[in-house]
């Protein structure tokens, strides 16, 4: 079945460093990518996503693309900040429902 | 714009005792999807609906049951509730079955 492994957390960083979180899925067919994030106490909200190979995402400084040949959809930022820290989660979509890794909880230091 | 809307944000219940959360999707969206995320965990799909009808279904136990309305909102039923019930339960709704999908904010269920 469909599944999604996410690089393990937690991940500690300084205020402006680069942000690198891998995330590689397994799926019969052409998945559609997801990256949600979620805030302390918070709902899931939508980051960016990928409708196909080599589509790129991006929103509020992050990106990812959707690497079929590496079956990878990584999320980066180039200088993350304070407000970034959260739970983020790589999800795929196959014909219906999200199956979702296990999260990375990233806290960036002033 | 509108959001997807559950109630009620926080619940209490004993165990054994039933539960019952609504979820009312963005309007014109006729797809509902369950999704339940213990403490630490990532969410896990439960149950979803197409136009009223199951379209899909996950790891729901059996003391769970859901359905769709005719004015597209959904609800889980929960009954002979355990203490590993204990976790935020997600809806989320789209405009077609497969498409992007909207959460809603979530309900807190613990179980004592």
């Amino acid at each position: 079945g469909n599944s999604v492994t996410q690089m393990e957390g937690p991940v500690t960083l300084s205020e402006e460093a680069f942000l690198t979180i891998n995330c590689t899925y397994t799926a019969t067919g052409y998945p559609s990518l997801f990256w949600y994030v979620q805030y302390p106490g918070e709902g899931l909200q939508l980051l960016l996503k990928a409708t196909k190979a080599d589509d790129k995402g991006s929103n509020k400084g992050f990106e990812a693309t959707y690497r079929k040949e590496t079956t990878s959809f990584h999320l980066e930022k180039g200088s993350v900040q304070v407000s970034d820290s959260a739970v983020y989660f790589c999800a795929l979509q196959g014909a219906q429902k999200l199956v979702f890794g296990q999260g990375t909880r990233l806290t960036i230091n002033p | 714009a509108a959001g997807v809307i559950q109630s009620p944000r926080h619940l209490i219940k004993e165990k054994r005792e039933t539960a019952t959360l609504k979820c009312y999707p963005i309007p014109r969206h006729d797809t509902v999807y369950w999704y339940q995320q213990g403490p630490g965990q990532d969410p896990q799909f439960l149950i979803s609906f197409y136009e009223k009808m199951q379209s899909d279904k996950g790891s729901i136990p059996d003391r769970f049951s859901a359905q769709q309305f005719s004015d597209y909102h959904s609800e889980l039923n929960m009954s002979s509730l355990e203490l590993g019930d204990s976790a935020l339960y997600f809806c989320a709704s789209s405009l077609r079955s497969g498409g992007e999908q909207y959460f809603g904010p979530g309900t807190r269920l613990t179980v004592t």
